[in-house]
């Protein structure tokens, strides 16, 4: 079964880079979820987005940005990266129109801020 | 907001023994309740869930019970083989009018299995 695509898979920037991940969740999923983690953490919520239309926000700094696309692909925008950014980034997806409450998790993004 | 808590932090058993992980919740309101298993370098991956009109739940080798007046959960596995090695997450959430919430983790807790 298809599941849940990332890319990147590593990405390595400097502090004050931008950067950019991508998400393709699980073909007909209406609903994408970004979390982050850090080294020996639980993942911490980002942003959500159903329908294309943002649907909650969580501990998301004001220099990070997300949307979700017509094809239902979503992008993570991140910039003037810092250190502690430096961590595993994943998007999840799931099927909300339908009722359906699982979140099925992508391998994850790791980025590396230098 | 949820705050998930989860014990033991980490737990090593023997191969063919049983692990529990036990989690407490502190939204009343939560009424999904996952849990996901991390290997090293993956993504969290579903291999359970309840619901919060269920009391327990069992899927071969692995099964959760759910106390919603002590707003405790617990993840039980039994005939644990060294591939269950991994983190373990419970995690929370709720709907109001979607089922679009976003997912509360519990911070994990690191099972080896010991051949």
């Amino acid at each position: 079964a298809a599941g849940v695509i990332q890319s990147p898979r590593h990405l390595i920037k400097e502090k004050r880079e931008t950067a950019t991940l991508k998400c393709y969740p699980i073909p007909r999923h209406d609903t994408v979820y970004w979390y982050q983690q850090g080294p020996g953490q639980d993942p911490q919520f980002l942003i959500s987005f159903y329908e294309k239309m943002q649907s909650d926000k969580g501990s998301i700094p004001d220099r990070f940005s997300a949307q979700q696309f017509s094809d239902y692909h979503s992008e993570l925008n991140m910039s003037s990266l810092e250190l502690g950014d430096s961590a595993l980034y994943f998007c999840a997806s799931s099927l909300a129109r339908r009722g359906l409450r699982e979140q099925y998790f992508g391998p994850g993004t790791r980025l590396t801020v230098t | 907001g949820e705050n998930v808590e989860q014990h033991p932090s980490t737990l090593s058993v023997q191969e063919g023994d049983s692990a529990v992980i036990k989690c407490t919740y502190s939204d009343s309101a939560s009424n999904y309740f996952p849990w996901y298993k991390q290997e090293l370098g993956k993504g969290p991956q579903l291999i359970i869930d309840i619901r919060s009109n269920v009391g327990e739940k069992k899927d071969q080798r692995i099964a959760v019970t759910l106390n919603k007046t002590a707003k405790h959960f617990s993840l039980h596995i039994t005939e644990t083989q060294p591939e269950d090695s991994a983190v373990y997450f419970c995690a929370a959430t709720k709907s109001m009018r979607t089922s679009y919430d976003k997912v509360i983790f519990g911070p994990g807790t690191s099972l080896s299995v010991i051949p």
